[in-house]
């Protein structure tokens, strides 16, 4: 299993673009990048998932570059409402047998 | 609304009794999984079916056990509980049938509380 390695936590004032970044250098050749958002108390949301170069969706980008070792999520234009935790996840589903892993994601805080 | 749903919401009961969690995944999605949240260990991988079979373990005790049924729900159950055991348990879904990478999709969870 691809093991990924987030910031804690950050912070940042409404109005910012944020981009965290995760650093998955072992991500095996079938393996995508999928980020997660979750609220206290509640399950994580799929925000976005991509393989390689960029993804966006009406949410948030996915930055991934070529040697695929880290990925950027950028959100763009944070509200109070984008406080939560962020959690990066690498994995192939596809195999039947390899289980998603949650690491201890990104706290991210944002501030008015 | 992920369409994944989680019953009961919350539970509370006393150490060494047996309870059971339940999760309807959404429609037309053929894995379930589970995972467990406590405050200091994060959200752990507990077990994986997929279309009534088991395809994958994680950290789930001996004392916990899972089975999903041929309408595709699906319960944990927790016996002999203890203190910590005390968690968030939550149940998520996938398709995975033509789209093995699609995400998960989580209920909002079952509360249990061992006192």
């Amino acid at each position: 299993l691809a093991k990924t390695t987030q910031p804690i936590s950050m912070d940042s004032y409404e109005g910012q673009e944020v981009n965290i970044t995760c650093s998955h250098n072992n991500i095996a050749t079938n393996d995508y990048i999928t980020w997660y958002q979750q609220f206290p108390s509640q399950g994580p949301r799929f925000i976005i998932q991509g393989y390689k170069t960029k993804v966006t969706n009406e949410v948030a980008s996915l930055f991934i570059p070529a040697d695929r070792k880290s990925s950027t999520l950028s959100l763009p234009r944070v509200s109070l409402s984008d406080t939560a935790v962020y959690y990066c996840l690498v994995g192939d589903k596809g195999s039947g047998n390899t289980p998603l892993v949650f690491g201890k994601g990104t706290r991210l805080s944002v501030i008015a | 609304d992920s369409g994944v749903t989680q019953t009961p919401k919350h539970l509370i009961t006393a150490t060494g009794q047996r309870v059971t969690l339940r999760c309807s995944p959404r429609s037309g999605d053929l894995s379930v999984y589970w995972y467990q949240q406590s405050l200091d260990q994060g959200l752990q991988f507990l077990i994986h079916y997929y279309n009534g079979e088991e395809r994958a373990k994680g950290n789930i005790l001996e004392r916990f056990s899972a089975q999903q049924f041929p309408d595709l729900h699906s319960e944990l159950n927790l016996s002999s509980l203890e203190l910590g055991d005390s968690a968030l348990y939550f149940c998520a879904s996938s398709v995975e049938l033509q789209a093995p990478n699609s995400p998960l999709h989580f209920g909002n969870g079952t509360r249990l509380t061992v006192t």
